[in-house]
């Protein structure tokens, strides 16, 4: 089945600094969602990407959907100590997600 | 407003006791979904049903069975707890079609606690 590596498992970052995390697959992907799940929190829906090359924006983050549709990432310009969390990336079987096992941001001011 | 709820939020139970915990959604979302999350294995898809009388196994069902009676519930049910299940569970539910088709909704978990 379709399993998904994030990298990193950890990343702390001065609040300011940008930030990127990747989701790599060895298989192709036919879409991929982002969530962020905030300490305690639950997971809330970011984004889908389904398109090759597909590039998404919200506000200070951008998410990218590789050409070949086997890796994903999500950068996040000029942190802040709201983005603190975890960022799951997620490819969609059928109506089910494979959830990766996620990235986990700290951000220190 | 629509939300997808959970009950219990916490719960310590004993090994070998059986143990429902109770998801309900009010999108009206035909597929909904129940994950548990441990550290070190981010989310794990246990079970999932696209709409009522149906039922499907995830990745990790062993031990785990679910029923769906009506559009806005999906109950969990624990046949006899182990230890190995001790972990937070997460209901989700998804509409597809709609403008916001296949984004996943998810409720505020239940900490499970096997003793």
């Amino acid at each position: 089945g379709q399993q998904v590596m994030q990298i990193p498992q950890y990343q702390h970052v001065q609040e300011g600094e940008d930030f990127t995390t990747y989701c790599n697959s060895s298989t192709t992907l036919s879409n991929i969602q982002w969530y962020k799940q905030r300490p305690g929190g639950h997971p809330v829906f970011l984004i889908q990407l389904v398109k090759s090359g597909e590039v998404k924006k919200q506000k200070r983050l951008t998410f990218q959907f590789g050409e070949a549709k086997k890796n994903s990432s999500l950068h996040i310009t000029a942190t802040q100590t709201t983005d603190v969390g975890t960022y799951f990336c997620a490819p969609r079987a059928g109506t089910a997600l494979i959830f990766g096992k996620g990235t986990t941001l700290s951000v220190s001011s | 407003d629509a939300e997808i709820t959970q009950s219990p939020r916490h719960k310590i139970t004993e090994t070998g006791r059986q143990v429902t915990l109770a998801c309900h959604q009010t999108w009206n979302h035909n597929n909904m979904f129940w994950y548990r999350q441990d550290l070190g294995h981010g989310l794990r898809l246990i079970h999932y049903s696209y709409g009522v009388q149906d039922t499907n196994k995830g990745e990790v069902s062993d031990g785990y069975s679910v029923s769906r009676s009506n559009t806005e519930d999906l109950p969990l049910t624990l046949e006899s707890a182990a230890s190995s299940q001790t972990s937070v569970y997460f209901c989700a539910s998804a509409e597809i079609g709609g403008p916001k088709s296949y984004e996943q909704y998810f409720g505020p978990g239940t900490r499970l606690t096997v003793t």
